[in-house]
């Protein structure tokens, strides 16, 4: 059964630090893995997916590595700003037997931005 | 492409009475999934269609819970003698059914209050 940990749970950073947050996961026959941001009180927002052939995906400010073998990701956020406060989710992909891909949640990490 | 639409976004109800969710996914997409988050938790699955086939439920969809997606487009989820535990943000997301690496889109979530 795949389970997912982020570290930190928690980050307070002052406005325009970069920031890495990491993931990790225990089974290593994922196909993707997504990073998410979700507000309080609302869904989520897809920000980065990474297949499992890539190592690095970027999109603006943000980074994503993938180091498949050993389980680990992390999402680099340059020059931070206050509206980059969230949760942080990341989510690799497996396939179940029965065909769905399913996404595998860690409990993400709460980014808070001070200006 | 107007989003994965959820309603309601939120509902109290008293315990043993019988609530319904509904997801409208992103149109042609083929893949609809149900997720369930509580708090200071990342999202779990509940279960999974690609067009109008319920082909997985995950053990947390105890059998007081039923979902469906007649005719492959928007999907219900039904909760009957609802019960304390099931107080949870309600998740629901849409992809395409091409490959492994689609993203999968969510919407804002019904949240479910149990009084």
């Amino acid at each position: 059964k795949q389970e997912v940990t982020q570290i930190p749970a928690a980050l307070s950073v002052p406005e325009g630090e970069n920031l890495v947050l990491n993931c990790s996961f225990t089974d290593s026959a994922i196909y993707n893995l997504q990073w998410f941001r979700q507000d309080p009180g609302k869904g989520l927002t897809s920000l980065l997916l990474i297949q499992s052939s890539q190592r690095e995906q970027t999109s603006g400010r943000l980074n994503a590595s993938l180091d498949k073998s050993s389980g680990r990701s992390t999402l680099y956020i340059a020059a931070s700003q206050p509206g980059d406060s969230a949760t942080y989710l990341c989510a690799p992909t497996s396939h179940s037997g029965a065909g769905s891909y399913q996404l595998t949640f860690g409990k993400g990490t709460k980014l808070s931005v001070i200006p | 492409d107007t989003g994965v639409s959820q309603n309601p976004r939120h509902k109290i109800t008293k315990r043993g009475q019988n609530v319904t969710f509904r997801c409208d996914p992103i149109s042609e997409h083929n893949r609809l999934y149900w997720y369930r988050q509580t708090l200071g938790q990342g999202p779990e699955f509940l279960t999974y269609f690609q067009n109008e086939a319920q082909l997985e439920k995950s053990r947390l969809l105890s059998d007081r819970f039923s979902a469906e997606r007649p005719k492959g487009s928007f999907s219900t989820l039904e909760i009957q003698r609802t019960e304390q535990g099931d107080s949870a943000m309600y998740l629901c997301a849409s992809s395409f059914a091409r490959g492994s690496n689609q993203p999968q889109h969510f919407g804002d979530g019904t949240r479910l209050s149990i009084l």
